[in-house]
């Protein structure tokens, strides 16, 4: 079993469509948690970080389930421009970063 | 862009030589950690220097090997390449090693024939 597993998807929906993802981690030490996007043959570029608290930022929204040992995505109201890889990271204070496979979004007109 | 720089951008070897792949990071950051990522897959965390000593490490055999420089860029060495060594090199520049959020280069293409 991998440490950090996502449904890799591919999750195809309409603009406008509400999508959300879920990362479930093994690692009950895990400290901190983030959401990074991919495009296709690019870098993975920062999306958000998950706080236990859960955060907003505009049509994005993390939550984190400590006790259930997952993470999720919401994206509200797709855009084309949302079409990505959706990787979540989880770090341990070990000095230890663990990504996930990735979800793929393909948003369509 | 993140002002992170990689090179070679491209790279393609064959089974038994060594690589030495080459990471500019972010100006104002001290913290280097270098990534694995085949295709289809997530990267995988090779490891990670801070100030020039390895601060963590993953699951990966001793022939990958790294440093980091007083500028805090930082070199992935890799040994006796093997055919499962071909994949895409990412590193990325953090500020201290409280896991903030990571800047990664453009990344470097190993091919190993």
């Amino acid at each position: 079993r991998k440490e950090v597993e996502q449904d890799p998807g591919p999750f195809n929906v309409p603009e406008g469509a509400t999508v959300a993802f879920n990362c479930t981690y093994s690692n009950s030490a895990s400290q901190s948690f983030f959401w990074y996007r991919q495009d296709c043959r690019k870098e993975p570029k920062l999306l958000m970080s998950v706080y236990s608290s859960g955060n907003e930022d505009g049509r994005f929204t993390a939550q984190l389930n400590r006790a259930s040992q997952y993470i999720s995505l919401l994206i509200r109201d797709s855009k084309l421009s949302d079409s990505a890889t959706y990787l979540c990271v989880v770090n341990t204070n070990a000095g230890k970063s663990t990504f996930g496979d990735g979800t793929t979004l393909t948003v369509k007109p | 862009e993140t002002g992170v720089t990689q090179s070679p951008t491209h790279l393609i070897k064959t089974r038994g030589q060594q690589v030495t792949l080459r990471c500019s990071s972010q100006s104002g950051h001290n913290t280097v950690s270098w990534y694995q990522q085949a295709l289809g897959q997530g990267p995988q965390f090779i490891f990670q220097y801070y100030r020039e000593e390895e601060n963590g490490r993953g699951n990966f055999p001793p022939r990958f090997s790294g440093l980091q420089f007083p500028n805090y860029s930082s070199e992935l060495n890799v040994n006796a390449l093997e055919l499962d060594d071909s994949a895409l090199y990412l590193c990325a520049s953090s500020l201290g090693t409280s896991w903030n959020e990571q800047f990664f280069g453009p990344g470097t293409r190993l091919t190993v024939l």
